[in-house]
């Protein structure tokens, strides 16, 4: 079975800051790989996704990933950090052939800007 | 708002007790899972639907728990003679046979 490690509990950063958020799963077949943010008080949402193809992802909010498969690694990025940015992180991969789509979700990263 | 829909928001309920929990998934979505939340973890993935069929239910987490898609529309979540252990966020989640899956704003149910 697939596991995510999200290594950074907590992130404390200030405004215009840059950020990255470490992400690595564990499964050797093809994978499709997400990342959810979570702001306060409200539901998961879709940030980005990678499926095939070009492993810089770009997504919403000028946040982007890159998949880098000999690593199994799929780090989140952003070059100056708001504090709109305020939110929980979730990294999720799911493994093809598993069960329909089904998300295997990392422990989540907690992050904080300061204005 | 045409997102995924979850009722009701907060549950209260005695050990002992059976709750249901109840999702309304984005229309065109084929697909609908349940994901359980606990403080401080990601979602753990539970149960999923394709249409009316539950295609993969072995990590629900145990006998007590049990859910329905009777007409591929909405789902409802069955947790009965609930325990302390089973406070937490319940979440349901839609999506098309590909791309990512849309998630409500969950049911958090707190066992008293």
């Amino acid at each position: 079975a697939q596991s995510v490690s999200q290594h950074n509990h907590h992130v404390i950063l200030s405004e215009a800051a840059s950020l990255e958020l470490g992400c690595n799963y564990s499964y050797g077949g093809t994978v499709n790989l997400f990342w959810y943010v979570q702001y306060p008080g409200q539901h998961l949402q879709l940030l980005l996704k990678y499926f095939s193809g070009d492993p810089l992802v770009k997504g919403i909010k000028g946040f982007e990933a890159e998949f880098i498969k000999s690593k199994f690694s799929f780090n989140l990025r952003k070059p100056s950090v708001q504090w709109s940015d305020t939110a929980e992180y979730f990294c999720a991969v799911n493994a093809l052939g598993n069960a329909g789509n089904m998300l295997t979700f990392g422990g989540g990263t907690r992050l904080m800007v300061k204005p | 708002d045409t997102g995924v829909s979850q009722n009701p928001r907060h549950k209260i309920t005695k050990r002992g007790q059976n709750v249901t929990f109840r999702c309304d998934p984005i229309s065109e979505h084929n697909r609908l899972y349940w994901y359980r939340q606990t403080l401080g973890q990601g979602p753990e993935f539970l149960t999923y639907f394709q249409n009316e069929a539950q295609l993969e239910k072995s990590r629900l987490l145990s006998d007590r728990f049990s859910a329905e898609r009777p007409k591929g529309s909405f789902s409802t979540l069955e947790i009965q003679r609930t325990e302390q252990g089973d406070s937490a966020m319940y979440l349901c989640a839609s999506s098309l046979e590909t791309g990512g899956a849309f998630f409500g704003q969950g049911t958090r149910l707190t066992v008293v």
